[in-house]
C-alpha cells in the first residue's frame, strides 16, 4: 500500500539555524498539505501543493512538491522559538489519505 | 466560529468499558474523519465520512464504530475498549471542492486524550 515517509523524525536547532523536513511517497500524489502542531496542540493547515514542481512561500517557509509528484519538502530559514512543534506532511491520492510521522523541531534561544 | 468541537476532551476508561466520543462541526463542511495520534506513529486515519450518510474505513478501524448522525456531527464508539486504544483521538472535517476529498484541507478539532487502564 502506500506508504509516505517523512525525515528526519527530530531535529534540535540553534535560533536562527535553517530547518529542512522532507516528505517521500512510494506512488504518485494528487497533491500534499503540510500541517503544523505546537506540543500539546492539534493540527493546524499550513498549505496545499498540487502541481508539480510548484513552489509557495510564506513568509520564512518555502514548500516544494517534486517534479514526479512523490516529494516534497519545508524549508525554514532562521527559524525562531515560535517555529517550535511537529510538522507534518499528508499525502493524498484516490484511496488513500496519508499522514507522515512527523518532523518534531525544537528550537534553542 | 466554534470550528470544529470535540468532546469530552480526557477520559479515562477501564478494560471493557464503552463510551463514545463526540464532534461536531459548524462550517457546512461536507466530509469528517477521525484520527488517532500515537508517541512516534503520526495520525492514522480511524474511519471517515465523505459526506452525509455514509462511512468508509480508514488505515485502523478495528475496535472503532462510527456513526455520522447528521451533517455537522460525527462520533466514534469504543464498544469494548482495550489498553491499546490508549491515544490522542482527533476529530477532523473538510469541506470536498471540485477536486475531489483528496483536494481539501482538513481542519481539526483540540483532542480528547483517553486513557484505558
Amino acid at each position: 500500500g502506500q506508504q509516505v515517509m517523512q525525515i528526519p523524525q527530530y531535529q534540535h536547532v540553534q535560533e536562527g539555524e535553517d530547518f529542512t523536513t522532507y516528505c517521500n511517497s512510494s506512488t504518485t500524489l494528487s497533491n500534499i498539505q503540510w500541517y503544523k502542531q505546537r506540543p500539546g496542540g492539534h493540527p493546524v493547515f499550513l498549505i496545499q501543493l498540487v502541481k508539480s514542481g510548484e513552489v509557495k512561500k510564506q513568509k520564512r517557509l518555502t514548500f516544494q512538491f517534486g517534479e514526479a509528484k512523490k516529494n516534497s519538502s519545508l524549508h525554514i530559514t532562521a527559524t525562531q522559538t515560535t517555529d517550535v512543534g511537529t510538522y507534518f506532511c499528508h499525502g493524498g491520492s484516490q484511496g488513500n489519505l496519508i499522514f507522515g510521522k512527523g518532523t518534531k523541531l525544537s528550537v534553542k534561544p | 466560529n466554534a470550528g470544529v468541537t470535540q468532546t469530552p476532551k480526557f477520559q479515562v476508561l477501564k478494560t471493557g468499558q464503552s463510551m463514545t466520543l463526540q464532534c461536531a462541526q459548524d462550517m457546512n463542511h461536507n466530509s469528517m474523519y477521525w484520527y488517532r495520534q500515537d508517541p512516534g506513529m503520526g495520525l492514522r486515519l480511524i474511519y471517515y465520512s465523505a459526506s452525509e450518510g455514509t462511512t468508509d474505513k480508514g488505515e485502523v478501524p478495528n475496535g472503532y464504530n462510527v456513526s455520522r448522525l447528521n451533517k455537522r456531527e460525527f462520533s466514534l464508539r469504543l464498544e469494548s475498549a482495550a489498553p491499546s486504544q490508549t491515544s490522542v483521538y482527533f476529530c477532523a472535517s473538510s469541506e470536498v471542492t471540485a477536486g475531489g476529498l483528496y483536494n481539501s484541507p482538513l481542519h481539526f478539532g483540540n483532542g480528547t486524550r483517553l486513557t484505558v487502564t
